[in-house]
């Protein structure tokens, strides 16, 4: 079965500053993507980013990136110059490619606060 | 397209009586999901749909649970004889094509309170 672990219960900073998210994961099959999603305070989920576990290259949208180690199983987000509309729970989540399913297992969160 | 709509918002009810929640995906989504997240927690997955064929159910789905998808189009997932336990928020997401990668849109959920 696969496992995603996030380690980081809360975590706050301050406005324009760099956070990077913690996030792990177990699995023994080597297809699969990994996604970051957000949750906002009443508010739907949202997709942040996704990362094709074939491709080496870090995905990155806009001021967030990932920090994707295949062989450690490891997947941090990074968020740069944070924003106050950042301030969200943020889930770390897998999919096993050969599903062709969006069939999500999820970490248990982090959340994140913004300070002004 | 005003994205997922899940119906209704919140739910507070009884142990022992049944609930319903709907869930109407985006339009031409193919792919309904339904998720239950605990507080405290990250979502857990329960049920999916293509079309209107049920084609996974998880351990979690007991049989007092039901979700149905009768014209492919919007779902159902019914709980009869609701515990305490089966207070969670329940939320729903459609995604379009096949793939593992293809991005779901998630509802805002509907938070269930049993009492």
């Amino acid at each position: 079965a696969q496992t995603v672990t996030q380690s980081q219960p809360e975590m706050s900073v301050q406005e324009a500053e760099t956070v990077t998210l913690s996030c792990t994961y177990d699995t023994s099959e080597s297809n699969y993507y990994l996604f970051w999603y957000k949750q906002p305070p009443s508010r739907q989920m949202i997709l942040v980013i996704r990362q094709e576990a074939y491709k080496q290259q870090n995905a990155t949208e806009n001021r967030f990136s990932v920090n994707f180690q295949k062989a450690a199983k490891s997947f941090s987000l990074k968020i740069s110059d944070s924003q106050l509309g950042d301030t969200a729970m943020y889930f770390c989540a897998f999919a096993l490619s050969f599903q062709g399913a969006q069939k999500l297992v999820f970490g248990q969160g982090t959340r994140l606060t913004i300070n002004p | 397209d005003t994205g997922v709509s899940q119906d209704p918002r919140h739910k507070i009810t009884k142990r022992g009586q049944n609930v319903t929640f709907r869930c109407d995906p985006i339009s031409e989504h193919n792919r309904l999901y339904w998720y239950r997240q605990t507080l405290g927690q990250g979502p857990e997955f329960l049920t999916y749909f293509q079309n209107e064929a049920q084609l996974e159910k998880s351990r979690l789905l007991s049989d007092r649970f039901s979700a149905e998808r009768p014209k492919g189009s919007f779902s159902t997932l019914e709980i009869q004889h609701t515990e305490q336990g089966d207070s969670a928020m329940y939320l729903c997401a459609s995604s379009l094509g096949t793939g593992a990668d293809t991005e779901a849109f998630f509802g805002q959920g509907t938070r269930l309170t049993v009492v």
